[in-house]
């Protein structure tokens, strides 16, 4: 099973800063099945980015993917204050299993 | 629009057997590459997933899940089911259904349900 490793658990910045969230799987991975999901307290995930790079209907730009083989990243610029939320990653790989990982909480410094 | 609505008991005693609806409104399961998926969510933990089925009937579950675990569908009616045997007080948690748009998304879950709540307890 490939885990997923999400640093950092949480990161404190303000609104206006940029945010960098990674996601390093356990073995390398091609690109097309990783992608990114925020989630709001009481809330349900909401798809943000897939396939690494591409942004889901409705995601703003400020939101982008990137990465590859172990190492994922979400980028966030310009942080608004609807923008501090758990964000997650997740794999679709082999065997047909999905895996998430554990999480990122971006909050209000 | 694309809606999913889940549904349940909100409480279930050890052991039993819970069944979990998913209505969905928007999108046909009938259509090729969509899928209905089943994820859970403990109190203040992590996502994890739980089952999949596909447009042409294929099933796809957890593998440390697998034994306690039915998903099905019924097409006319726009609903899939999940099953989950032998409930456990470690099986307390938000259940979430999402629509999975092979082609358009990759696999991701481009559309989820607001969740239910099942607690497990005697």
């Amino acid at each position: 099973e490939i885990v997923l490793t999400q640093s950092p658990g949480t990161l404190s910045l303000s609104p206006g800063d940029s945010a960098t969230l990674s996601c390093n799987p356990s073995q390398s991975v091609g690109t097309n099945y990783l992608a990114w999901y925020q989630q709001k307290p009481g809330q349900a995930p909401r798809l943000l980015i897939y396939a690494t790079s591409n942004r889901a209907a409705g995601t703003p730009d400020r939101f982008s993917g990137s990465g590859s083989g172990t190492r994922f990243t979400l980028t966030i610029r310009r942080l608004e204050p609807e923008d501090f939320a758990v964000y997650y990653c997740q794999l679709y790989g082999s065997a047909f299993q999905y895996n998430f990982g554990q999480g990122t909480k971006l909050a209000i410094k | 629009q694309v809606t999913l609505r889940e549904s349940g008991p909100a409480l279930v005693k050890p052991t039993q057997t819970l069944t979990l609806t998913c209505t969905f409104s928007g999108f046909s399961l009938k259509r090729s590459g969509m899928s209905v998926t089943w994820i859970r969510q403990p109190p203040g933990g992590a996502l994890e997933w739980l089952a999949r089925i596909d447009w042409d009937d294929d099933k796809y579950y957890r593998t440390s899940l697998k034994t306690r675990l039915t998903i099905s569908k019924d097409t006319s009616n726009n609903l899939v089911v999940l099953t989950m045997t032998n409930m456990d007080p470690a099986d307390t948690a938000t259940y979430y259904c999402a629509r999975i748009s092979t082609t358009t998304t990759h696999d991701a879950f481009d559309v989820w349900g607001q969740g239910t709540m099942v607690t497990v307890s005697s």
